[in-house]
């Protein structure tokens, strides 16, 4: 089972700010990876696939990158709708399918 | 609309049962598979089940195997998890969510908002 970590556990910004969230495999997943935004009594939101291609209608704020076992998810200048958190999952290995621990992306 | 609605959560006793589904709409529901996810209290998101378009494959958890069935009626657009043998550990709320195509899963671009399953004496 391919485990994927996330980095940090919370992370505090003011709005406008940037934000860079990490995730990583404990194996190469290549760039089967895709990101989740999820707010609480909401159902999660895909953001992000293939590592770097934005799902419909996600703003251009959201960007990922990385390849292999390191990943990051950036929000560029962060609105009052993005705080929420965030996971990761990755999909080269599968079952099982799995996710990050999350990001708690909360305001300063 | 394309959406994904839960129902069947509630309060169990351990050892306890209970149907949970999905109903879909706004889209061919037969040409995706489909996922269980669910959230502890607390906790992250954790990968249950899932099921091909057709039905015809399936794949569990380890910590649900043997315990957990899902099952699809394409005729009536609706996903079904059986829970037997329920334990405490198994609290949470359980969401489904619709995979990349009939036989891919990869990522989940839609996704219900959740039923809540307690389990407690």
């Amino acid at each position: 089972e391919i485990v994927m970590t996330q980095s940090p556990a919370t992370l505090s910004v003011s709005p406008g700010e940037r934000a860079t969230l990490s995730c990583r495999a404990s194996q190469s997943v290549s760039s089967n990876l895709a990101w989740y935004q999820h707010k609480p009594g909401q159902a999660p939101r895909l953001l992000i696939y293939g590592a770097s291609t934005r799902a419909t209608g996600i703003p251009a704020r959201f960007s990922g990158s990385g390849s292999g076992t390191e990943f990051t998810l950036t929000i560029s200048s962060l609105q009052s709708e993005d705080f929420a958190v965030y996971y990761c999952q990755q999909y080269n290995n599968w079952p099982p399918w799995t996710f990050g621990q999350g990001t708690k992306v909360d305001f300063k | 609309e394309v959406q994904l609605v839960e129902s069947g959560g509630d309060l169990v006793q351990p050892g306890g049962s209970l149907r949970l589904s999905c109903a879909a709409s706004g889209f061919t529901f037969s040409s995706y598979a489909m996922i269980w996810v669910r959230q502890a209290p607390g906790k992250g998101l954790e990968w249950v089940s899932a099921i091909s378009g057709s039905g015809d494959v399936t794949y569990y958890a380890d910590s649900v195997k043997g315990r957990f069935t899902i099952s699809r009626d394409n005729s009536k657009n609706t996903l079904s998890l059986q829970v037997n043998s329920l334990r405490a550990e198994d609290t949470a709320v359980y969401y489904c969510a619709r995979g990349r195509t009939s036989n891919w899963y990869d990522w989940f671009d839609l996704w219900g908002q959740g039923t809540l399953v307690a389990v407690s004496s």
